[in-house]
Protein backbone atom coordinates (compact mmCIF):
# COMPACT_ATOMS: atom_id res chain seq x y z
CA UNK A 1 0.00 0.00 0.00
CA UNK A 2 1.33 3.29 -0.98
CA UNK A 3 2.35 5.43 2.05
CA UNK A 4 2.12 8.87 0.48
CA UNK A 5 -0.15 9.92 -1.74
CA UNK A 6 -0.23 13.26 -4.14
CA UNK A 7 -3.48 13.33 -5.79
CA UNK A 8 -2.32 16.47 -8.05
CA UNK A 9 0.02 15.74 -10.76
CA UNK A 10 0.12 19.09 -11.77
CA UNK A 11 -1.09 22.75 -10.83
CA UNK A 12 -1.49 25.86 -12.13
CA UNK A 13 -1.51 29.38 -9.93
CA UNK A 14 -1.54 32.75 -10.71
CA UNK A 15 1.07 34.81 -9.71
CA UNK A 16 0.69 36.33 -6.18
CA UNK A 17 -2.13 34.24 -4.88
CA UNK A 18 -1.56 31.30 -2.70
CA UNK A 19 -1.73 27.51 -3.56
CA UNK A 20 -2.69 24.64 -1.95
CA UNK A 21 -0.50 20.74 -2.33
CA UNK A 22 -2.45 17.82 -1.17
CA UNK A 23 -0.88 14.89 0.33
CA UNK A 24 -2.01 12.07 2.19
CA UNK A 25 -0.11 9.86 4.07
CA UNK A 26 -0.89 6.41 5.47
CA UNK A 27 0.89 4.99 8.72
CA UNK A 28 0.35 2.87 12.23
CA UNK A 29 3.30 4.52 13.96
CA UNK A 30 2.22 7.03 16.67
CA UNK A 31 5.31 8.79 15.78
CA UNK A 32 6.69 9.95 12.17
CA UNK A 33 7.67 13.33 11.06
CA UNK A 34 6.60 14.84 7.44
CA UNK A 35 8.64 17.08 4.79
CA UNK A 36 7.84 18.72 2.00
CA UNK A 37 10.59 18.98 -0.94
CA UNK A 38 10.79 21.43 -3.59
CA UNK A 39 12.51 20.12 -7.11
CA UNK A 40 13.45 22.96 -9.66
CA UNK A 41 14.24 21.61 -13.19
CA UNK A 42 17.69 21.42 -12.01
CA UNK A 43 17.22 18.38 -9.96
CA UNK A 44 18.27 19.46 -7.15
CA UNK A 45 15.74 18.38 -3.92
CA UNK A 46 15.26 21.71 -1.45
CA UNK A 47 13.96 21.16 1.94
CA UNK A 48 10.91 23.64 2.53
CA UNK A 49 9.05 22.55 5.93
CA UNK A 50 8.91 19.63 8.52
CA UNK A 51 5.87 18.65 10.66
CA UNK A 52 5.96 16.76 13.57
CA UNK A 53 3.11 14.12 14.94
CA UNK A 54 3.04 15.11 17.87
CA UNK A 55 3.48 19.08 17.43
CA UNK A 56 0.36 20.97 18.27
CA UNK A 57 1.05 23.77 15.94
CA UNK A 58 0.76 23.68 12.21
CA UNK A 59 4.45 24.39 10.84
CA UNK A 60 5.33 27.60 8.96
CA UNK A 61 8.69 28.55 7.37
CA UNK A 62 8.07 32.42 5.49
CA UNK A 63 6.03 31.59 2.60
CA UNK A 64 5.42 28.19 3.27
CA UNK A 65 2.56 26.63 5.59
CA UNK A 66 1.53 23.21 6.52
CA UNK A 67 -2.21 22.21 7.00
CA UNK A 68 -1.43 19.12 9.50
CA UNK A 69 -4.79 17.22 10.01
CA UNK A 70 -4.05 14.27 12.27
CA UNK A 71 -7.44 12.02 12.16
CA UNK A 72 -7.56 12.61 8.17
CA UNK A 73 -3.68 11.88 7.47
CA UNK A 74 -3.21 14.98 5.51
CA UNK A 75 -0.43 17.19 5.27
CA UNK A 76 -1.21 19.98 2.61
CA UNK A 77 1.71 22.29 1.72
CA UNK A 78 0.10 25.83 1.60
CA UNK A 79 2.42 28.30 -0.55
CA UNK A 80 1.07 32.25 0.10
CA UNK A 81 1.78 35.07 -2.16
CA UNK A 82 3.04 32.57 -5.35
CA UNK A 83 6.41 33.46 -7.19
CA UNK A 84 7.18 33.13 -10.38
CA UNK A 85 10.73 31.08 -9.31
CA UNK A 86 7.94 28.39 -7.00
CA UNK A 87 7.15 26.76 -10.17
CA UNK A 88 8.92 22.94 -9.87
CA UNK A 89 7.80 19.76 -8.64
CA UNK A 90 6.83 19.51 -5.03
CA UNK A 91 7.13 16.36 -2.77
CA UNK A 92 5.59 15.00 0.27
CA UNK A 93 7.44 12.37 2.21
CA UNK A 94 7.45 10.56 5.51
CA UNK A 95 9.86 9.09 8.15
CA UNK A 96 8.29 6.75 10.68
CA UNK A 97 10.26 7.61 14.02
CA UNK A 98 9.29 4.62 16.19
CA UNK A 99 11.97 1.57 16.63
CA UNK A 100 9.48 -0.49 15.84
CA UNK A 101 8.83 0.44 12.11
CA UNK A 102 12.33 -1.07 11.51
CA UNK A 103 14.17 1.24 9.03
CA UNK A 104 13.57 4.05 11.13
CA UNK A 105 15.42 6.50 9.51
CA UNK A 106 14.01 6.28 5.83
CA UNK A 107 12.01 8.65 3.70
CA UNK A 108 9.61 7.70 1.80
CA UNK A 109 8.15 10.08 -0.43
CA UNK A 110 5.28 10.54 -2.55
CA UNK A 111 5.02 10.75 -6.32
CA UNK A 112 5.45 14.26 -6.64
CA UNK A 113 3.00 17.85 -7.85
CA UNK A 114 4.24 19.66 -10.75
CA UNK A 115 3.13 23.15 -9.87
CA UNK A 116 2.94 25.90 -12.71
CA UNK A 117 2.76 29.99 -11.56
CA UNK A 118 1.32 31.71 -14.42
CA UNK A 119 2.32 35.50 -14.89
CA UNK B 1 30.33 26.71 2.45
CA UNK B 2 28.68 23.26 3.80
CA UNK B 3 27.02 21.25 1.50
CA UNK B 4 26.75 17.69 -0.43
CA UNK B 5 28.42 17.85 -3.66
CA UNK B 6 28.16 14.76 -6.12
CA UNK B 7 29.72 14.05 -9.31
CA UNK B 8 29.79 13.69 -12.03
CA UNK B 9 26.56 15.42 -13.04
CA UNK B 10 26.35 13.65 -16.58
CA UNK B 11 27.25 10.06 -16.55
CA UNK B 12 27.31 7.85 -19.64
CA UNK B 13 27.46 4.08 -19.35
CA UNK B 14 27.81 1.35 -21.99
CA UNK B 15 25.52 -1.66 -20.68
CA UNK B 16 27.83 -4.49 -19.18
CA UNK B 17 29.95 -1.90 -17.40
CA UNK B 18 30.45 -0.72 -13.42
CA UNK B 19 30.27 2.92 -12.47
CA UNK B 20 30.68 4.62 -9.55
CA UNK B 21 29.02 8.17 -8.47
CA UNK B 22 30.93 9.98 -6.13
CA UNK B 23 29.02 12.01 -2.92
CA UNK B 24 31.06 13.96 -0.58
CA UNK B 25 29.29 16.14 2.34
CA UNK B 26 31.22 18.78 4.69
CA UNK B 27 28.33 19.07 6.86
CA UNK B 28 29.58 17.06 9.23
CA UNK B 29 27.06 14.69 8.60
CA UNK B 30 26.72 11.26 10.41
CA UNK B 31 23.85 9.42 8.27
CA UNK B 32 24.05 9.52 4.48
CA UNK B 33 21.57 7.47 1.56
CA UNK B 34 21.38 7.00 -1.65
CA UNK B 35 18.00 7.51 -3.68
CA UNK B 36 16.63 6.57 -7.29
CA UNK B 37 14.77 8.45 -8.96
CA UNK B 38 13.05 7.55 -12.60
CA UNK B 39 11.00 10.12 -14.84
CA UNK B 40 7.71 11.09 -13.05
CA UNK B 41 7.98 9.49 -10.06
CA UNK B 42 9.44 9.97 -6.34
CA UNK B 43 12.57 8.87 -5.15
CA UNK B 44 13.11 5.71 -4.03
CA UNK B 45 15.77 4.88 -1.11
CA UNK B 46 18.91 2.24 -2.72
CA UNK B 47 21.06 2.37 0.34
CA UNK B 48 21.82 4.06 3.53
CA UNK B 49 24.34 4.53 5.99
CA UNK B 50 24.24 5.55 9.87
CA UNK B 51 27.75 5.59 10.95
CA UNK B 52 31.65 4.62 9.30
CA UNK B 53 32.27 1.24 7.97
CA UNK B 54 28.04 0.39 8.05
CA UNK B 55 25.61 0.37 5.74
CA UNK B 56 22.49 -1.05 4.86
CA UNK B 57 20.06 -2.56 2.27
CA UNK B 58 16.88 0.12 1.05
CA UNK B 59 14.11 -0.52 -0.92
CA UNK B 60 16.00 -1.07 -4.50
CA UNK B 61 19.46 -2.35 -3.42
CA UNK B 62 19.94 -4.68 -5.91
CA UNK B 63 22.19 -4.60 -9.03
CA UNK B 64 23.83 -1.64 -6.41
CA UNK B 65 27.33 -1.63 -4.04
CA UNK B 66 27.95 0.97 -1.33
CA UNK B 67 31.11 1.72 0.75
CA UNK B 68 31.46 3.66 3.92
CA UNK B 69 35.27 4.50 4.44
CA UNK B 70 34.86 7.63 5.49
CA UNK B 71 32.35 9.63 7.51
CA UNK B 72 32.25 12.56 4.77
CA UNK B 73 32.07 10.29 1.57
CA UNK B 74 29.67 7.46 0.58
CA UNK B 75 30.01 6.26 -3.39
CA UNK B 76 27.82 4.66 -5.09
CA UNK B 77 28.63 1.30 -7.60
CA UNK B 78 25.92 0.82 -10.29
CA UNK B 79 27.19 -2.86 -11.53
CA UNK B 80 26.58 -4.74 -14.71
CA UNK B 81 23.61 -6.36 -12.40
CA UNK B 82 21.59 -3.68 -12.45
CA UNK B 83 19.02 -4.29 -15.06
CA UNK B 84 17.59 -0.80 -15.84
CA UNK B 85 20.30 1.61 -14.28
CA UNK B 86 19.29 5.16 -16.66
CA UNK B 87 18.02 7.38 -13.92
CA UNK B 88 18.80 10.22 -12.01
CA UNK B 89 20.99 9.57 -8.47
CA UNK B 90 20.71 11.92 -5.57
CA UNK B 91 22.75 11.76 -2.52
CA UNK B 92 22.01 12.51 0.89
CA UNK B 93 23.02 13.03 4.24
CA UNK B 94 21.39 13.84 7.95
CA UNK B 95 22.53 14.37 11.08
CA UNK B 96 20.84 11.23 12.43
CA UNK B 97 19.34 12.34 15.63
CA UNK B 98 16.14 11.22 15.38
CA UNK B 99 13.20 13.30 15.76
CA UNK B 100 13.18 15.68 13.04
CA UNK B 101 16.78 14.53 11.43
CA UNK B 102 15.88 16.87 8.31
CA UNK B 103 17.86 14.75 5.39
CA UNK B 104 19.83 17.30 2.42
CA UNK B 105 20.25 16.95 -0.86
CA UNK B 106 23.00 17.02 -3.55
CA UNK B 107 22.73 17.99 -6.88
CA UNK B 108 22.09 14.93 -8.10
CA UNK B 109 23.89 12.70 -11.09
CA UNK B 110 22.26 11.78 -14.22
CA UNK B 111 23.29 8.21 -15.46
CA UNK B 112 22.36 7.15 -18.98
CA UNK B 113 23.33 3.79 -20.19
CA UNK B 114 23.98 3.71 -24.23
Amino acid sequence: AQKITQTQPGMFVQEKEAVTLDCTYDTSDPSYGLFWYKQPSSGEMIFLIYQGSYDQQNATEGRYSLNFQKARKSANLVISASQLGDSAMYFCAMREISILSGSARQLTFGSGTQLTVLP
Amino acid sequence: DGGITQSPKYLFRKEGQNVTLSCEQNLNHDAMYWYRQDPGQGLRLIYYSQIVNDFQKGDIAEGYSVSREKKESFPLTVTSAQKNPTAFYLCASSHDRGGTDTQYFGPGTRLTVL
